[in-house]
């Protein structure tokens, strides 16, 4: 069955500091994978998706993720954040079966230190 | 750009009554899903809807939860008797390509089960 894990429950960083959320999944086939974030009272809106081709995918707001099939990663970055930036990131993997669901890991909580 | 959207933000119920979910999934999407947030907890996933049939549920989605398409752009949640655990964020979602596409979402609506 398909699983995400997010190591990191909460992560304070300084502003202008480099950020790298963790993510970690397990599935059988070549996944689908997306981060989200969710701003406090707010949906969730997509950063960015990896479904095949180049691995290193750009997305909104300045982000990237890194998908790495031999570590079972799609790390996600950014290389300056702002204080906007602060708010919960969701890892989630999709498949390509019958099946449509997605799911979510449990989320990073991001805080912006100024 | 498009968007989904859901009514109402925030739906306060006493326990056992029914209440109605409302979304209007972006107009070109085929695929239509619900997910839950217990505060605090990761996204759930609930139901996915497709060609007017329930395509998969997860087993959240017992006798009491039902979804319904009543029109060209409407797409419902009912919770027949609610229950003070299913005070939660709802979301929905939609989607043009099962899979193969990310699932856009709404801004959720608040559940309270007083």
């Amino acid at each position: 069955a398909q699983s995400v894990t997010q190591p990191d429950i909460h992560i304070t960083v300084s502003e202008g500091a480099s950020l790298e959320l963790r993510c970690n999944y397990s599935y059988g086939a070549t996944p689908y994978l997306f981060w989200y974030v969710q701003s406090p009272g707010q949906g969730l809106q997509l950063l960015l998706k990896y479904f095949s081709g180049d691995t290193l995918v750009q997305g909104i707001k300045g982000f990237e993720a890194e998908f790495k099939r031999s570590q079972s990663s799609f790390n996600l970055r950014k290389p300056s954040v702002h204080w906007s930036d602060a708010a919960e990131y969701f890892c989630a993997v999709g498949c390509n079966s019958s099946a449509s669901k997605i799911i979510f890991g449990s989320g990073t909580r991001l805080s912006i230190r100024p | 750009e498009p968007e989904v959207t859901q009514t109402p933000s925030h739906q306060v119920t006493q326990m056992g009554q029914e209440v109605i979910l409302r979304c209007v999934p972006i107009s070109n999407h085929l695929y239509f899903y619900w997910y839950r947030q217990i505060l605090g907890q990761k996204v759930e996933f609930l139901v996915s809807f497709y060609n007017n049939e329930i395509s998969e549920k997860s087993e959240i989605f017992d006798d009491q939860f039902s979804v319904e398409r009543p029109d060209g752009s409407n797409f419902t949640l009912k919770i027949r008797s609610t229950k003070l655990e299913d005070s939660a964020m709802y979301f929905c979602a939609s989607s043009e390509v099962q899979g193969s596409q990310p699932q856009h979402f709404g801004d959720g609506t608040r559940l309270s089960i007083l």
